[in-house]
């Protein structure tokens, strides 16, 4: 079972700043990796799919990047609503699995 | 707009079984896969599994084969989630999530069912 490793564990910054969130798979996963915001006490939201494809109503300043091993969450300037939990997921094939997640706090 | 309505929270004891439910609304049904996840409290979501709406076939991950059943109603626009044999570590927030369009990406999540398993 291929595993998701997600760094840092938390991320504090303040708005207005830029988050870098890793992914690394622990096999090959191509481009199948999807990244999901998850806010307390809500269901995880869809951000990214495929790596780098911001899904509908996804603004501009989240992008995703990477393939093979190693992927990238950009939030190229943190707003109030984006202090959450980020996890990836891949989806090449079963079973699916998520990262353990990072948790972006403000500082 | 797309809408997955899950049922209420449950309290079980240890061996009993749960079924959730969600249902759906705002797209055709049979059009998209659904699958399960739960979360944990305080953990990364688990996969659970999967079903095709259009002809009832499904996967399940390996850590839940033969406790878990995913089936749906299409006339209700429904699918239901049962797992058995429930013990302590099962006590988490079930999801149901409809696949986004490309497979396995859950665009759509309902709003989660809080299973609690205590004695």
């Amino acid at each position: 079972e291929i595993v998701l490793t997600q760094s840092p564990a938390t991320l504090s910054l303040s708005p207005g700043e830029r988050a870098t969130l890793s992914c690394r798979a622990s096999q090959s996963v191509g481009n199948y990796l999807v990244w999901y915001q998850q806010r307390p006490g809500q269901a995880p939201r869809l951000l990214i799919y495929d790596a780098f494809n911001r899904a509908t109503g996804i603004p501009a300043r989240f992008s995703g990047s990477g393939s093979g091993t190693d992927f990238t969450l950009t939030i190229s300037s943190l707003e109030p609503g984006d202090f959450a939990v980020y996890y990836c997921q891949k989806r090449d094939k079963w079973p699916l699995t998520f990262g353990g997640g990072t948790k972006v706090e403000i500082k | 707009q797309v809408q997955l309505v899950q049922s209420g929270a449950e309290v079980k004891k240890p061996g009993a079984s749960v079924k959730v439910s969600c249902k759906t609304s705002g797209y055709t049904f049979t059009s998209y896969a659904m699958h399960w996840v739960r979360q944990a409290p305080g953990q990364r979501p688990e996969w659970m599994g999967w079903i095709n709406a259009a002809n009832g076939n499904t996967e399940y991950s390996q850590k839940f084969q033969g406790r878990v059943t995913i089936i749906r109603d299409t006339s209700a626009s429904t699918t239901y989630m049962e797992l058995s044999s429930l013990t302590s570590e099962d006590t988490a927030v079930y999801y149901c999530a409809r696949e986004y369009g490309s497979g396995s990406v859950f665009g759509y999540w309902g709003q989660g069912t809080l299973v609690t398993v205590s004695s």
